[in-house]
């Protein structure tokens, strides 16, 4: 059974870098066709997909976030990691790691969720 | 970005009835191999996404049979045949077709 797990700083401030880690287990970053998904969901909003890297390493991100996303992985370490510079208030939300799925183009497992608070 | 629309936003429903939560795509879903990326989720408070229904009408393994997806295009319907208690939360339609995915707003089911 995969499963994935969200970690890192529940609060970041102003203009700084927001980096968080999802750790896979019961299955490989480096197995596919996957794509090992950023998702996430400010307090009473729909859920806005950040990014994904796929299985051959490719990162893509969301336009509207495209300048300040970094997302990478480490197979060493079965995680990929999310970066986000210059954070606001807006950045403000709840954070799940997702594997997305080329069959179905949609994410059976999930992490539970992380939520980052950008405040000063 | 393709908006996904959905109602009603909110849904009281009677335990035993059904309820339908309708989805409306701003472009068509189906991508260039003839396949219609439309996905339900179920989301409970303080939890993750849970997926229901994958392209369309797919339901995924443990998912009562009283769940079922339909459409096509740009419109597309979740059918819930007896609501019981457990099915109180937020529903969301997604579609993987074209990037960046996007999510309607969601739909909130509770009992009456």
């Amino acid at each position: 059974q995969v499963q994935l797990q969200e970690s890192g700083p529940g609060l970041v401030k102003p203009s700084q870098t927001l980096s968080l880690t999802c750790t896979v287990s019961g299955g490989s970053v480096s197995s596919g066709p996957f794509y090992w998904s950023w998702i996430r969901q400010p307090a009473g909003k729909e859920l806005e997909s950040i990014g994904h890297i796929y299985t051959s390493g490719s990162a893509t991100y969301n336009p509207s976030l495209k300048s300040r996303v970094t997302i990478s992985v480490d197979t060493s370490r079965n995680q990929f990691s999310l970066k986000l510079d210059s954070v606001t208030a807006a950045d403000t939300a709840v954070y799940f790691c997702a594997r997305f799925d080329r069959i179905t183009m949609s994410a059976k497992y999930w992490g539970p969720g992380t939520r980052v608070t950008v405040s000063p | 970005d393709v908006v996904m629309t959905q109602s009603p936003l909110s849904l009281p429903v009677t335990l035993g009835q059904a309820a339908s939560i309708a989805c409306r795509s701003s472009q068509s879903l189906v991508y260039v191999d003839g396949t219609t990326y439309l996905n339900w989720f179920h989301q409970r408070p303080g939890q993750s996404p849970r997926r229901l229904i994958y392209k369309v009408s797919n339901r995924d393994s443990g998912v009562p049979d009283r769940f079922s997806g339909s459409g096509s295009g740009t419109d597309f319907t979740l059918n819930i045949d007896r609501v019981e208690a457990e099915d109180v939360g937020l529903y969301y339609c997604m579609q993987g077709t074209h990037w960046p995915w996007t999510f309607g707003q969601g739909t909130k089911v509770e009992i009456k």
